[in-house]
């Protein structure tokens, strides 16, 4: 089955601090991937997403490449700041299963962002 | 657009207790979803529903019942609460033929079953 896994957190950083949050999948078919983040009493919110191979997704500074030949999809931000501070979901939906296909989440990494 | 909304943002019940937990979307959304979130597990998949009249099982659906009368509407009903049950539930949704697309979420319900 899909499948999710995140480094573990907590991730704590100095603002203005290079961010990497690994990501890598198992899926079946050709999945779309996606960056979900969810900021203290909120709910998820999409912050990336590619859906093919070597699309890389962007948003708000934060960067992501589909790697299909290391089934990989890395978050990264070359400068944090305090307000980045959240926790960081990567996922997964395939085409598989057609119109009901369904996210697969990773367990989340928390980043600390600290002046 | 209010989006997906939950309701209540929070809620305690005693053991054996029932309760239904509610979710709208004004986005006209075919597909809708339930999934609960707990530390150190990501978020889990209850029940969806691509369609009014439509609904299925998730990764997690044992103690959830759900239906879908109405494209609007996806409630959550726990028909005897359990400790076991205490998370966060998200509702979520997009439509059905944007499938490997992104989701919307709504804020949460945090429940605690003592």
């Amino acid at each position: 089955g899909n499948s999710v896994t995140q480094m573990e957190g907590p991730v704590t950083l100095s603002e203005e601090a290079f961010l990497t949050i690994n990501c890598t999948y198992t899926a079946t078919g050709y999945p779309s991937l996606f960056w979900y983040v969810q900021y203290p009493g909120e709910g998820l919110q999409l912050l990336l997403k590619a859906t093919k191979a070597d699309d890389k997704g962007s948003n708000k500074g934060f960067e992501a490449t589909y790697r299909k030949e290391t089934t990989s999809f890395h978050l990264e931000k070359g400068s944090v700041q305090v307000s980045d501070s959240a926790v960081y979901f990567c996922a997964l939906s395939d085409l598989y299963t057609g119109t009901a296909s369904k996210l697969t989440f990773g367990t989340g990494t928390r980043l600390q962002v600290t002046l | 657009n209010a989006g997906v909304t939950q309701t209540p943002k929070f809620q305690v019940l005693k053991t054996g207790q029932s309760m239904t937990l509610q979710c709208a979307q004004d986005m006209n959304h075919e597909y809708m979803s339930w999934y609960r979130q707990d530390p150190g597990m990501g978020l889990r998949l209850i029940h969806y529903s691509v369609g009014a009249g439509i609904t299925d099982q998730g990764e997690v659906p044992n103690g959830y019942n759900v239906s879908r009368s109405t494209t609007e509407d996806f409630p959550l009903r726990l028909l005897s609460a359990a400790p076991s049950q205490t998370s966060v539930y998200f509702c979520a949704s997009r439509p059905v033929g944007l499938a490997g697309g992104r989701q919307f979420f709504g804020p949460g319900t945090r429940l605690t079953v003592l």
